[in-house]
């Protein structure tokens, strides 16, 4: 089946630090792969997204490549702030009916 | 544009009773999934619905019920509540369902607890 594996943090940075969450990916086909970022009390935004291999997401600072060789969607940012400070999700859908596959979140917490 | 709105954001519930949460999508979208947030076992997908027909259920026993309405709208009912379904209840609506593109956009969650 379909899985998705991050690490879980949290993940304490200093403002203005450089950020990597990794996250690999488990699936059969080409999914479409997502981040996605939860703010305490709030649902799910999304963040940025992938469609095919090499395609590089970005948003907000944050990127994010899909590499298909090494099953991966790596989130990236040059210097976090402390309204960065939130749980990110890496997500995957293959499409049909299945819904999308979560990671279990990554919690990041930018210390000023 | 109007977002996802769930109602009600927080319930408070006991062991043994029901409980119906709503969900209505942003206008245009036909397709609404739910999810279920735990700290343990983090998003796990309940079902989706599209033109008021489920398409696909995840992996929760038969307690976990929903359907969707003429409107789009759509609710998901939880019966005989155990401890366990204490969650945060999440809606997700799309243009339409199937596509492995399409962003899906979330609702701000109904937090229920179970007592």
């Amino acid at each position: 089946g379909n899985s998705v594996t991050q690490m879980e943090g949290p993940v304490t940075l200093s403002e203005e630090a450089f950020l990597t969450i990794n996250c690999t990916y488990t699936a059969t086909g080409y999914p479409s792969l997502f981040w996605y970022v939860q703010y305490p009390g709030e649902g799910l935004q999304l963040l940025l997204k992938a469609t095919k291999a090499d395609d590089k997401g970005s948003n907000k600072g944050f990127e994010a490549t899909y590499r298909k060789e090494t099953t991966s969607f790596h989130l990236e940012k040059g210097s976090v702030q402390v309204s960065d400070s939130a749980v990110y999700f890496c997500a995957l859908s293959r499409g049909g009916a299945d819904g999308l596959t979560f990671g279990k979140g990554t919690h990041l917490i930018i210390q000023p | 544009k109007a977002g996802v709105t769930q109602t009600p954001r927080y319930l408070i519930k006991t062991r043994g009773q029901q409980v119906t949460l709503s969900c209505s999508p942003i206008s245009g979208h036909r397709s609404v999934s739910w999810y279920q947030q735990t700290p343990g076992q983090g998003l796990q997908f309940l079902f989706e619905y599209f033109s008021e027909t489920q398409r696909n259920k995840g992996n929760f026993p038969g307690r976990f019920s929903g359907r969707q309405f003429s409107n789009s709208r759509s609710e998901m009912n939880v019966s005989t509540l155990e401890l366990g379904d204490s969650a945060l209840y999440l809606c997700a609506s799309s243009l339409r369902p199937g596509q492995k593109n399409t962003e899906a956009f979330f609702g701000q969650g109904t937090r229920l607890t179970v007592v």
